[in-house]
């Protein structure tokens, strides 16, 4: 089976950064996806990891470490518009379906004055 | 960029109402489409892949004579659902990537979404 775990809430202050972590298993792994999501719209995409390590694009960045099943993204200099839910999302290698998404409970994230 | 439009974007309906909802991929063509629906605070959930021309495939515990989905097109498919009761309201969204290759880092994405309340 499936199954990818995030925190359900988080808070922060404007101006902070902030981790927001995934674990995973899955059957097979093909690549993690991350996705911001405000209330009442649909996700837009963030990042994608397939290898280990980080990759960084401006005030986002997220990492991948495979044996660990394990995966985070960071936000910095957290501006209010951050505040949404950030959703991991796992491309198994066995679907059937080659880009089929499995995604994690969502973290919601709060970020204040 | 590749952009994937949904419409309508709110219906609400009595109960018994069959509602459709379309799904456009607009500057690229996607023979395979997904999707979702997502309860309030929750997470999405996959429904169904969409496949063109050929029958859709659909999740554990999706009933597929209630979720219809029609895939007559490169860039449209449709979800109806049929005989709707409050139990379906929900946020119904879906998602074509224009690279579906299994390796490929393009990602999915997302129509805008349809909010549908059955009253």
């Amino acid at each position: 089976g499936q199954n990818i775990d995030q925190p359900t809430e988080m808070t922060a202050t404007e101006g902070a950064i902030v981790q927001i972590n995934c674990t995973y298993q899955t059957s097979g792994f093909n690549g993690l996806f991350w996705y911001q999501q405000h209330a009442g719209e649909a996700p837009t995409f963030l990042s994608y990891n397939v290898l280990d390590g980080l990759e960084e694009k401006g005030r986002f960045s997220s990492f991948l470490s495979r044996s660990k099943g394990y995966s985070y993204l960071l936000l910095k200099e957290l501006q209010m518009k951050d505040s949404a839910s950030y959703l991991c999302a796992v491309r198994p290698s066995n679907t059937g379906t080659a880009s089929k998404l499995t995604f994690g409970t969502g973290t919601r994230l709060q970020v204040t004055l | 960029g590749a952009v994937v439009s949904q419409h309508p974007s709110w219906v609400i309906c009595k109960s018994g109402t069959s509602v459709k909802i379309e799904c456009r991929s607009l500057d690229f063509q996607a023979t395979t489409m997904f999707w979702y629906r997502q309860f309030p605070k929750q997470s999405l959930m996959l429904m169904a892949t969409s496949n063109e021309g050929s029958k859709a495939t659909y999740e554990q515990g999706v009933e597929k004579d209630k979720f219809l989905i029609n895939h007559a097109s490169l860039t449209l498919s449709t979800l109806t659902v049929t005989s709707a009761h409050p139990e379906d309201s929900s946020f119904y969204i879906c998602s074509a990537s224009e690279y579906p290759d299994l390796y490929s880092n393009q990602p999915q994405h997302f129509g805008d979404g349809t909010r549908l309340s059955i009253l």
